[in-house]
């Protein structure tokens, strides 16, 4: 099974500041099967980013992703007040299983 | 859109089964787009992945829950269904059930609580 783990776990930032969000794999993840995902209170998660880079529908482009391996990266270039929320990252890997990092939380400093 | 939403009771009592229904709107859930799942997040905590099914009745399972967890589909009624046996405390989570087109989940319901209490 792969464990991903994301750093850090909580995030005091300000709206308009730019963030890098990690997340790091115990084993080689394919980048097609790379996500993000973000989770506001008493919601459900919110897909982001698939394929490691590639933007779900209606997701705005100050989100992007980037990363290969081992090592996935999240960045938001310029924090708004609604982006202030957990952010999941997930692999789908080998026997079909999938997994979820355990998250990072935005909050406002 | 396909809309998602997830059924059933919210108390279930130590050791008994635990049932859960997702029903689907929008869009058929035999169409062979969409695999269908389970994840459930204890609160305050991480999300964890319970299983997906495919129409065709073919199902995956978390390893660390497969000798509990049993996945269906009911394609006449449009609706795929989770049962997890001999609950504990631990299983009290809010569990979702979402759209899989393979490797991402992509719409989701909104979630529901089971608490697992005597």
């Amino acid at each position: 099974e792969i464990v991903l783990t994301q750093s850090p776990g909580t995030l005091s930032l300000s709206p308009g500041e730019k963030v890098t969000l990690s997340c790091r794999a115990s084993q080689s993840v394919s980048n097609s099967y790379l996500a993000w995902y973000q989770q506001k209170p008493g919601q459900a998660p919110r897909l982001l980013l698939y394929g490691a880079s590639s933007r779900a529908t209606g997701i705005p482009d100050r989100f992007s992703g980037s990363g290969s391996g081992t090592d996935f990266t999240l960045t938001i270039s310029r924090l708004e007040p609604e982006d202030f929320a957990v952010y999941f990252c997930q692999q789908y890997g080998s026997s079909s299983t999938y997994s979820f990092g355990q998250g990072t939380k935005l909050e406002i400093k | 859109q396909v809309q998602l939403q997830e059924s059933g009771p919210g108390l279930v009592k130590p050791s008994q089964t635990l049932s859960l229904t997702c029903t689907v709107a929008g869009g058929s859930i035999s169409s062979g787009v969409y695999y269908w799942g389970w994840i459930r997040q204890p609160a305050g905590k991480g999300l964890e992945w319970i299983g997906r099914i495919h129409p065709s009745g073919s199902t995956i399972y978390n390893p660390s829950l497969k000798s509990r967890v049993t996945i269906s589909v009911d394609t006449s009624k449009n609706q795929f269904s989770l049962k997890l046996s001999s609950v504990t405390a631990a299983d009290t989570a809010v569990y979702f059930c979402a759209s899989c087109s393979g490797w991402v989940f992509d719409y989701w319901g909104q979630g529901t609580l089971v608490t697992v209490s005597s």
